[in-house]
């Protein structure tokens, strides 16, 4: 079975420009969340969906940071106008549906992003 | 407290060696808790899971301690695969996690 797929896994990018991260979620996962690694920081929460839906969009650093998922198997990450401070790794992860909040949280391979 | 705290290591160990990492959480709610691992420049995976007092699997033991709000990773008979940061986790929410920093491991030949 597939994991969650991430692209692109490395992006480069300026000072200013737009940067878009993709996820495709394991089949029939209804939980995707949106995470952000950095060494000073560790793994943070950004945002998370439930059938599509953003529930809980309270980790999103400022307005530059916008997620969406316009169906069960895809969500994006965008960042526009990009930032040196928002160089970090970027990891997806689902969730089965329903069941306890203990559910596993299943990762992708992240987005390494640098903004020079 | 911060809500989920570990001590960032590095814990140089050589192989055969027992290790333990201890990690500290905040919210006296939770119920289960998590341990993940994490190799270098990869994403986290599930290690293990701790519902109740405690959880053992092969050379791997996790323990909970309620009363003062603390979980112990024990790792006997380390290998060299075993390098890598684990990471505890707590529920933050009915569907969010919690995840500490991580504590480092090196096992040695």
């Amino acid at each position: 079975d597939a994991g969650v797929i991430q692209s692109p896994r490395h992006e480069v990018t300026e000072m200013g420009q737009e940067v878009t991260l993709r996820c495709k979620p394991i089949s029939g996962h209804d939980y995707l969340f949106w995470y952000r690694q950095t060494m000073m920081r560790g793994l943070e929460l950004l945002i998370y969906f439930n059938n599509n839906v953003p529930i809980d969009d309270s980790g999103m650093p400022e307005d530059r940071f916008s997620a969406k998922m316009p169906n069960a198997s895809f969500s994006t990450l965008k960042i526009q106008p990009s930032e040196p401070r928002d160089s970090a790794v970027y990891f997806c992860a689902s969730r089965p549906r329903g069941g306890a909040r203990t559910d596993t949280q299943y990762f992708g391979p992240g987005t390494r992003l640098t903004v020079l | 407290r911060k809500e989920v705290e570990q001590d960032p290591g590095p814990f140089n160990v050589p192989e055969g060696a027992t290790v333990a990492f201890n990690c500290t959480y905040s919210n006296s709610a939770s119920q289960s808790f998590f341990w993940y691992r994490q190799d270098c420049r990869k994403e986290p995976k599930l290690l293990m899971s701790v519902y109740s007092s405690g959880n053992e699997d092969g050379r791997f033991t996790a323990q909970l301690n309620r009363a003062s709000q603390y979980i112990s990773l024990l790792i006997r008979d380390s290998k060299l695969s075993d390098s890598a940061t684990y990471l505890c986790v707590v529920p933050s929410g009915y569907s969010t996690l919690t995840f500490g920093k991580g504590t480092m491991l090196l096992v040695s030949p």
